[in-house]
């Protein structure tokens, strides 16, 4: 079975400033994908970031990066440049790559953006 | 155009009744999703069918029976509905070969009184 933890409640940043999220995962599978899920309030789930679990290097995209760290079964996601447009919720999610193709989220994060 | 869409949006209803709510993807995916994310925003798999046919079913009550008329539809009908169900439930698509990249719908807030 796979799990996720996200064990940040809630968080806040200044706008401009720079913000790092938690999630630590468990599985057995030897390949998987990592994800990084925004809801905001509009509760649209929009895709982030992924992470392929082969692959060392860091996802980025644009003012989100990642660090994945494997051995740890680590996956933080960091906001650079906080915007106002960032306040939402945040989840992190594991899905496998052969069987069931479901995602697992965690308990997500409430991120404030203060101006 | 929208990816997938749900109907409705929003659904309140009495302890009790029946309910349906569709989903609809035009992105060509064979394979769809429910997943339910309850008051504290926790969300869940229920379902996933690949081609009409149901490949996931996470200990759901059997209140809730899943219907795929078409790969491009995967609809949710809820019997007897009751207090716990009240959430937001969410459809998604993907393609089998490319699991990891779901698509979800806006979701539709359940409301049971």
């Amino acid at each position: 079975a796979q799990t996720v933890t996200q064990s940040q409640p809630e968080m806040s940043v200044q706008e401009a400033e720079t913000v790092t999220l938690s999630c630590t995962y468990d599985t057995s599978e030897s390949d998987y994908y990592l994800f990084w899920y925004k809801q905001p309030p509009s509760r649209q789930m929009i895709l982030v970031i992924r992470q392929e679990a082969y692959k060392q290097q860091n996802a980025t995209e644009n003012r989100f990066s990642v660090n994945f760290q494997k051995a740890a079964k680590s996956f933080s996601l960091k906001i650079s440049d906080s915007q106002l447009g960032d306040a939402a919720m945040y989840f992190c999610a594991i899905g496998g790559i052969q069987g069931a193709q479901k995602l697992v989220f965690g308990q997500g994060t409430r991120l404030t953006i203060n101006p | 155009d929208t990816a997938v869409s749900q109907t409705p949006k929003y659904l309140v209803t009495q302890m009790g009744n029946d309910k349906s709510i569709k989903c609809e993807q035009n992105l060509g995916h064979d394979t769809m999703y429910w997943y339910k994310q309850d008051s504290k925003k926790f969300l869940k798999i229920m379902f996933s069918y690949n081609n009409k046919e149901l490949i996931i079913n996470e200990t759901v009550p059997n209140r809730f029976s899943p219907k795929s008329p078409d790969k491009a539809h995967l609809n949710l009908h809820i019997n007897s509905l009751e207090l716990g169900d009240s959430a937001v439930y969410f459809c998604a698509s993907s393609q089998p070969e490319v699991p990891y990249e779901q698509y979800f719908g806006p979701g539709t807030r359940l409301t049971v009184t």
